[in-house]
């Protein structure tokens, strides 16, 4: 009953490396999402596939990138990383990407530290 | 600029008391809105989801919505020492989820 599995669950990471997100769903789900949540900020959207093919940019997408590799998994990549992408990451999934019985679903979590 | 306002808190409520969190919200078209609950170092869960004007009770959760006031609460009846977390208020905007900065709940036994 794995549902939305994320790597690394913790990385430490020198200014300028880059390093990719891995996340994959077990559920069919169509959506997929990457937020990244820091301390009295709540959930902030990076990026979101609303299905397999297509990719948007959410609130926060400078200095990432991201690959919907086929339905089950999406990927985020810091290019180079800056200490300002110290957070802590969330892969997401939903069945549909709009309208009413839009449950998302949450990975455990990716703590990213930049030094 | 999408908007949802919560108290960070933190609010302390005793054991067995009814604990009163609250959101606003900057779309009068948002439809969905929803619950979230966040034990520390976890991820997020749903507890509870409203789509209409009014009431939704769920075992000890109670969602009210007034899209007039652009308004949305969520009461804890008999606060546990469990229910101790934070708890994140998101409304449906298009494609996307937007999330309040949550509020910190704190149940004392």
């Amino acid at each position: 009953n794995a549902g939305v599995t994320q790597t690394p669950k913790f990385q430490v990471l020198k200014t300028g490396q880059s390093m990719t997100l891995q996340c994959a769903q077990d559920m069919n789900h169509n959506s997929m999402y990457w937020y990244r949540q820091d301390p009295g900020m709540g959930l902030r959207l990076i990026y979101y596939s609303a299905s397999e093919g297509t990719t948007d940019k959410g609130e926060v997408p400078n200095g990432y990138n991201v690959s919907r590799l086929n339905k089950r998994e999406f990927s985020l990549r810091l290019e180079s990383a800056a200490p300002s992408q110290t957070s802590v990451y969330f892969c997401a999934s939903s069945e549909v990407p709009t309208g009413t019985g839009n449950t998302i679903y949450f990975g455990e979590g990716s703590w990213l530290t930049v030094v | 600029q999408k908007e949802v306002e919560q108290n960070s808190g933190p609010l302390s409520v005793p054991e067995g008391a009814i604990a009163s969190l609250n959101c606003t919200y900057s779309d009068r078209g948002s439809q969905s809105f929803f619950w979230y609950r966040q034990y520390s170092g976890k991820s997020p869960e749903l507890i509870m989801s409203i789509y209409s004007n009014g009431d939704k009770e769920d075992g000890r959760f109670t969602a009210q919505l007034n899209k007039a006031s652009q308004y949305v609460s969520l009461l804890i009846r008999d606060s546990q020492p469990s229910d101790s977390a934070t708890y994140l208020c998101a409304v449906q905007y298009g494609n996307k989820l937007v999330f309040g900065a949550g509020t910190i709940l704190r149940v004392k036994s």
